[in-house]
């Protein structure tokens, strides 16, 4: 079955530091995304990547990095975290020309 | 990006079948209509999806508008397990050869025992 692992499942931030979230796919999937869930807000794409050491831009990518060392690692990094990127991250994978995305469970950054 | 709307929230009771509306006015013709759902503390779930025909698997049923501007998912049969955000979404091209996804709100569906 399609896997994406995410961690760590939850974290709190300080203001200013650095965060790295960490994903993990199992599907031998070409394309890795960064989504983060705020309430109010559907899920927005902050970066993507379709090929190792290679990243794309999403709709937000000001603030986050991102890295993809592999098929199958894809990171976010915040650099500086800030209250306002306090919110749910979910990480996904998908072929080309997909048909489903998978998604991970998602982890919970608080920045405090 | 194109958009979808759907109601904030819907009710049902267990055994019943719920039709789950979206509109989606902005449609091109070549963006696919997608619905996943979520649960507390898990990442969307793929439900199904279709461009123009109506398609039914274990999990929904897809009826499409001939004009393709709103859909309805049907769910027959709920249970409590049914229960989640139900999110429409529009798959779009982008650059290149990437697809995305585009996300609205979604709608919760409650279902009582």
């Amino acid at each position: 079955e399609a896997a994406v692992t995410q961690s760590p499942r939850s974290k709190v931030a300080v203001t200013g530091g650095k965060v790295t979230l960490s994903c993990h796919q199992t599907n031998n999937h070409d394309y890795m995304y960064w989504y983060r869930q705020d309430t109010g807000h559907g899920l927005r794409l902050i970066h993507y990547s379709y090929v190792a050491d290679s990243t794309e831009k999403g709709d937000i990518p000001d603030g986050y990095k991102a890295s993809r060392p592999s098929q199958e690692n894809f990171s976010l990094i915040l650099e500086l975290a800030s209250l306002s990127q306090t919110a749910v991250y979910f990480c996904a994978s998908s072929q080309q020309g997909f048909t489903e995305v998978f998604f991970g469970k998602g982890t919970r950054l608080t920045v405090v | 990006d194109a958009k979808t709307t759907q109601p904030d929230s819907m009710e049902s009771t267990e055994g019943e079948t719920v039709h789950l509306p979206c509109s989606h006015a902005t449609i091109s013709g070549n963006e696919y209509i997608y619905w996943y759902r979520q649960v507390p503390l898990q990442g969307p779930e793929y439900v199904t999806h279709g461009l123009q025909q109506n398609t039914t698997n274990s999990m929904a049923f897809l009826a499409i508008a001939s004009d393709r501007k709103s859909s309805t998912l049907i769910l027959t049969h709920v249970s409590l397990r049914d229960a989640a955000v139900y999110h429409c979404i529009l798959r779009v091209a982008w650059t290149g050869n990437t697809r995305k996804l585009i996300f609205g709100l979604g709608t919760t569906l409650q279902v009582q025992p």
